[in-house]
């Protein structure tokens, strides 16, 4: 099965409120993790990373949190505009062998922002 | 801003037909990645490159399936026969060294009628 899954397929919130999209992962071994941002027919696009050395890193209205304990990453998206409506994916890389590594993404989280 | 370029950007093919996509990475990502995302699901990865060779073709359906970077620069998916169940989103991403950086191109959608 996926290691790395969210915990809500859907996210509806009003303009200009604060985000939260929560996803958990299973691999001890991940080192690294990115959350993309993808709108309808559009390649993934890159949001913020952290590795698994930092529990927390801030962007321009976004902040990812890494929790080691208990597997969970978030995704918190500051003043919430129309234009941040979008799927959201957490991504982790898995490094296996001499690999450099690659990314097992989750399902993703549907973010509908109401005006 | 330097970008991963990918084509065709829509492709339209009857099953059993062959079909090709193309993607330039980054200059300078010795990493190259093919994935395939299903509507409403997360991209899965297919093959990946580590210059020309592959590191990875664990989930490549290799019966009809086949990639290759050549040159270690830009890299080319194959399906021949195409079926039903392959129509979705052709993704190629390129990193740098360790995963990072990695960046996703636009896509290709494939639809087989």
């Amino acid at each position: 099965g996926e290691s790395v899954g969210l915990h809500l397929p859907t996210l509806s919130v009003q303009e200009g409120d604060n985000s939260i999209i929560n996803c958990a992962y299973s691999n001890s071994a991940s080192d690294y993790f990115i959350w993309y941002k993808q709108e309808s027919g559009k390649g993934p696009q890159f949001i913020i990373d952290i590795r698994s050395n930092m529990d927390k890193r801030q962007g321009q209205r976004v902040t990812v949190l890494l929790n080691k304990t208990v597997k969970h990453l978030s995704l918190q998206i500051a003043a919430t505009q129309p234009g941040d409506s979008a799927v959201y994916f957490c991504a982790e890389n898995i490094k296996s062998g001499g690999s450099q590594g690659n990314l097992i993404f989750g399902k993703g989280t549907k973010l509908s922002v109401k005006p | 801003e330097a970008e991963v370029a990918q084509s065709p950007r829509y492709k339209i093919t009857e099953k059993s037909q062959a079909v090709a996509f193309w993607c330039d990475p980054i200059s300078g990502h010795a990493t190259l990645y093919w994935y395939r995302q299903i509507l409403g699901q997360g991209p899965e990865l297919l093959v990946q490159f580590q210059d020309e060779s592959v590191v990875d073709d664990s989930q490549l359906p290799k019966d009809r399936f086949s990639a290759e970077r050549l040159k270690g620069v830009d890299s080319t998916l194959k399906i021949q026969p195409a079926e039903l169940g392959d129509s979705a989103m052709y993704l190629c991403a390129s990193s740098l060294e360790g995963g990072y950086g990695y960046t996703f191109g636009s896509g290709t959608r494939l639809t087989v009628v």
